[in-house]
């Protein structure tokens, strides 16, 4: 297996755009998590899904944000309107299970927003 | 609340000399206990992973963790560090009534000198 994919690995886009990440998880797996990066706030879960059904999405920061996952192999983190503070590496994350299973981590998307 | 804490955000160690990381860890039960590796540019790796039985945990890369409860710590070991280990270090506590809550600690950056 590929492991996770991630798409764009970089993405710099100006202020009020629109702009999607993309998740292939590991085929098999149940959960996807997405996941935000800085370094003042370290790693930030935003959302998660089990069979393609989110089930939290508390650590959403604003509903500029937006998650879909429209089938087991595909996931999306939308945000609309861009903000210079959303400015991060992404990470999605797929996993077996809950518990001890761990998560096998993407390599994640470098969104800078001018 | 469940938390996590690493003492150390910087460790430079030489190339053969032996490693410790410290990871504390707050949670009302045993939870599930993770380090992984983030090298630079990538996503998170999982080096090991503990919930219950022996408390000495083997990892991938010659890495080990010992669980101690009464200390409420999972340190991370290594007997001689190479060149390579230079990375971010994280430690993560899953928690929560489904384990669905991994929160990760911020991280020690180890260098490794020759």
């Amino acid at each position: 297996d590929a492991g996770v994919i991630q798409s764009p690995r970089h993405e710099v886009t100006e202020m009020g755009q629109e702009v999607t990440l993309r998740c292939k998880p590991i085929s098999g797996h149940d959960y996807l998590f997405w996941y935000r990066q800085t370094m003042m706030r370290g790693l930030e879960l935003l959302i998660y899904f089990n069979n393609n059904v989110p089930i939290d999405d508390s650590g959403m920061p604003e509903d500029r944000f937006s998650a879909k996952m429209p089938n087991a192999s595909f996931s999306t983190l939308k945000i609309q309107p861009s903000e210079p503070r959303d400015s991060a590496v992404y990470f999605c994350a797929s996993s077996l299970g809950l518990g001890g299973y761990g998560y096998t981590f993407g390599s994640g998307t470098r969104l800078t927003v001018v | 609340a469940q938390s996590v804490t690493q003492p150390d955000i910087h460790i430079t160690v030489s190339e053969g000399a032996s490693l410790e990381l410290r990871c504390n860890y707050s949670y009302g039960a045993t939870p599930y206990l993770f380090w992984y590796v983030q090298s630079p540019g990538q996503g998170l790796q999982l080096l090991l992973k503990y919930f219950s039985g022996d408390t000495l945990v083997q990892g991938i890369k010659g890495f080990e963790a010992e669980f101690k409860r009464s200390q409420s710590s999972f340190n991370l070991r290594k007997p001689s560090v190479h060149w390579s280990d230079a990375a971010e270090y994280f430690c993560a506590v899953g928690a929560g009534t489904s384990y669905d809550k991994v929160i990760f600690g911020p991280g020690t950056s180890l260098s490794v000198i020759p």
